[in-house]
Formats: C-alpha cells, sequence, structure tokens
C-alpha cells in the first residue's frame, strides 16, 4: 500500500513565521501535490509537481512555495505565515501512468496562525 | 469554465437505507469524474471513478456512482447504508486544460444506527 506521510499533524505557528510543511511517499511516484482544504470550498491546488527539481503553480500559489529536491519529498513552504493561512494541508501522489491515476493522501496538517 | 457542484451540504440516512450522494459537472470535453471519501481526522482515500464504458461504476466499500450524460450526473450510491460509511464524501471532474483535478465542497454523509 502507497504511504504518504506528513510530517506534523497539528501546528501553531505565529504571523510572520517561515513555516515547513514535510511531505514523503514511500511508492517512487513521480506525482506530489500540495492542497488545502477549507470547509465549504473543497480541495484547493497550491503546488504540484511531476518530477524531482520540477514544480507547477496550482490554483492559490501566493504567498507559498515548495521544495522537491528528491523524489520522495515534497515541501511547502509558507515565507511569511498570515492568518489566512489557517487551514487543513494535504499532500498527495500519484503514479506517472495517466493523468486519471488515483491520488494517495497523506492525513494532512492542520495549521493554525495566530 | 469547468466545475463540479455537490448541491447538498449534509445527507441524513438510517442504517440499512440505500444512500445517494449528488455530484453534477460542467466540462467542454468528455468527463472524467471521481469520488474521493475522508473519514475523520484523515487524508482522502480514492472510491472510484468514471473515464469511459458502463455508465455504473463499482467501486470500494461496496459503493457504486451512476454516470448520466444527459444530467451531467455522477452521483455516489450505495444500497445499504452503514454506520461507518458516515463520512465526508468529495467529488471531483478533470480539468482538461492542465489535466488536475477541479473539486466539489464536499458531502457530510452522515448514517444513524
Amino acid at each position: 500500500d502507497v504511504k504518504v506521510t506528513q510530517s506534523s499533524r497539528y501546528l501553531v505557528k505565529r504571523t510572520g513565521e517561515k513555516v515547513f510543511l514535510e511531505c514523503v511517499q514511500d511508492m517512487d511516484h513521480e506525482n506530489m501535490f500540495w492542497y488545502r482544504q477549507d470547509p465549504g470550498l473543497g480541495l484547493r491546488l497550491i503546488y504540484f509537481s511531476y518530477d524531482v527539481k520540477m514544480k507547477e503553480k496550482g490554483d492559490i500559489p501566493e504567498g507559498y512555495s515548495v521544495s522537491r529536491e528528491k523524489k520522495e519529498r515534497f515541501s511547502l513552504i509558507l515565507e511569511s505565515a498570515s492568518t489566512n493561512q489557517t487551514s487543513m494541508y494535504l499532500c498527495a501522489s500519484r503514479m506517472t501512468a495517466g493523468y486519471n491515476s488515483p491520488l494517495h493522501f497523506g492525513n494532512g496538517t492542520r495549521l493554525t496562525v495566530t | 469554465a469547468q466545475s463540479v457542484a455537490q448541491p447538498e451540504d449534509q445527507v441524513n440516512v438510517a442504517e440499512g437505507n440505500p444512500l445517494t450522494v449528488k455530484c453534477t459537472y460542467s466540462v467542454s470535453g468528455n468527463p472524467y469524474l471521481f469520488w474521493y471519501v475522508q473519514y475523520p481526522n484523515r487524508g482522502l482515500q480514492f472510491l472510484l471513478k468514471y473515464i469511459t464504458g458502463d455508465n455504473l461504476v463499482k467501486g470500494s466499500y461496496g459503493f457504486e456512482a451512476e454516470f448520466n450524460k444527459s444530467q451531467t450526473s455522477f452521483h455516489l450510491k450505495k444500497p445499504s447504508a452503514l454506520v461507518s460509511d458516515s463520512a465526508l464524501y468529495f467529488c471531483a471532474v478533470r480539468d482538461d486544460s492542465n489535466y488536475q483535478l477541479i473539486w466539489g465542497a464536499g458531502t457530510k454523509l452522515i448514517i444513524k444506527p
């Protein structure tokens, strides 16, 4: 079974802090994704990566950046955390073979910015 | 613009009764449709997908979904609900412009004993 592990389940940070959210997958998937989940809004794509060192902006990249130095690890960075970035963050991975392959999600990181 | 809608924020069903969670979509080309489930304090899990072929798609945990092209719908169904089916359900459609998923807002399913 694919395992996608997010390093923190809960995080509390102060406004202006730099925040790192880490995600690791163990199935050699090339595609990785960061979403945020807010009630009533579903999932919104922040950034995604099709391979090491590659990154693409999603629908809401402002205020975020990402890093993919190794295939199994995809990090989301909040350069200067703000209260409107309080949310549930979900990492996902997908095998390369086709855009219709299922996404495999981590359990999420609930970030609170105060 | 491509979109997906889940018209019900919450659905309540008695255990043992059939359940339906509704999803409608709008796409410019052929629809590629997905259902995911999120149990409390967990990430999302894939349930099923429609790509082409039979309009009735079977998935995990006894769920199925019916694709209806004329009504642009992809409703999730199960003949007999279990309390353990209580969760948040998301419908998604593939965006043909960038191959990413467009997600519905989610429907909370509550199964009462």
